[in-house]
């Protein structure tokens, strides 16, 4: 199986910061790794499709990069409404896998 | 509107079983791929299994083999997941969610609200 390694567990920042989270691949896996955004009591929201795609209505201020087994997740401008947990998800295998998450807390 | 509504959670006992459903609406079905997706209290998410269109290929994660079945029926537009052999560790909010082809891979694009499932005697 494919193991998928996010860092930070948690972070804490301040509305304006710009914030990188890491995900790592136990394998290479080509662009087919996805982030999603998901807020307390409510479903994951799919973000970046393989790794740099913008979901359609994501603001701009999220972007993603990365290819074989390194990829990161960036917010340039903090917004109060980006607080919640973001995950990466691997899609190179039929049998997806998640990175444990990413809490991003506000400072 | 494209939207996926889970039912059939519930609270089973250890050995248990139980049905999920999952209705979808507002797009063909049929043309895509479908994953069930969980989250145990408190804790991350885990990609469950997931079914081809035709139903002819089918993926679990290990934990659930020979244990859950993924099934799905087009004219009904709705997909299932049969759990049995219910544990402790099956708890979670299940989610439905439709796997888009992306540019590179599968994406999940819509997801459902979620049912829950408690395993508990």
């Amino acid at each position: 199986d494919i193991q998928m390694t996010q860092s930070p567990s948690s972070l804490s920042a301040s509305v304006g910061d710009r914030v990188t989270i890491t995900c790592r691949a136990s394998q290479s896996i080509s662009s087919y790794l996805n982030w999603y955004q998901q807020k307390p009591g409510k479903a994951p929201k799919l973000l970046i499709y393989a790794a740099s795609s913008l979901q359609s209505g994501v603001p701009s201020r999220f972007s993603g990069s990365g290819s074989g087994t390194d990829f990161t997740l960036t917010i340039s401008s903090l917004q109060p409404e980006d607080f919640a947990t973001y995950y990466c998800q691997q899609s190179y295998s039929k049998m997806y896998t998640f990175g444990q998450g990413t809490k991003l807390e506000i400072k | 509107e494209v939207q996926l509504v889970e039912s059939g959670g519930g609270l089973v006992q250890p050995g248990g079983s139980l049905r999920l459903s999952c209705a979808a609406s507002g797009f063909t079905f049929s043309s895509y791929w479908m994953s069930w997706v969980r989250q145990a209290p408190g804790k991350g998410l885990e990609w469950v299994a997931n079914i081809k269109q035709d139903g002819s290929e089918k993926y679990y994660v290990d934990s659930v083999k020979g244990r859950f079945t993924i099934s799905r029926d087009n004219a009904k537009n709705s997909l299932y997941l049969q759990m049995n052999s219910l544990r402790a560790e099956d708890t979670a909010v299940y989610y439905c969610a439709r796997d888009e082809v992306a540019a590179a891979g599968i994406c999940m694009d819509v997801w459902g609200q979620g049912t829950t499932v408690t395993v508990s005697s």
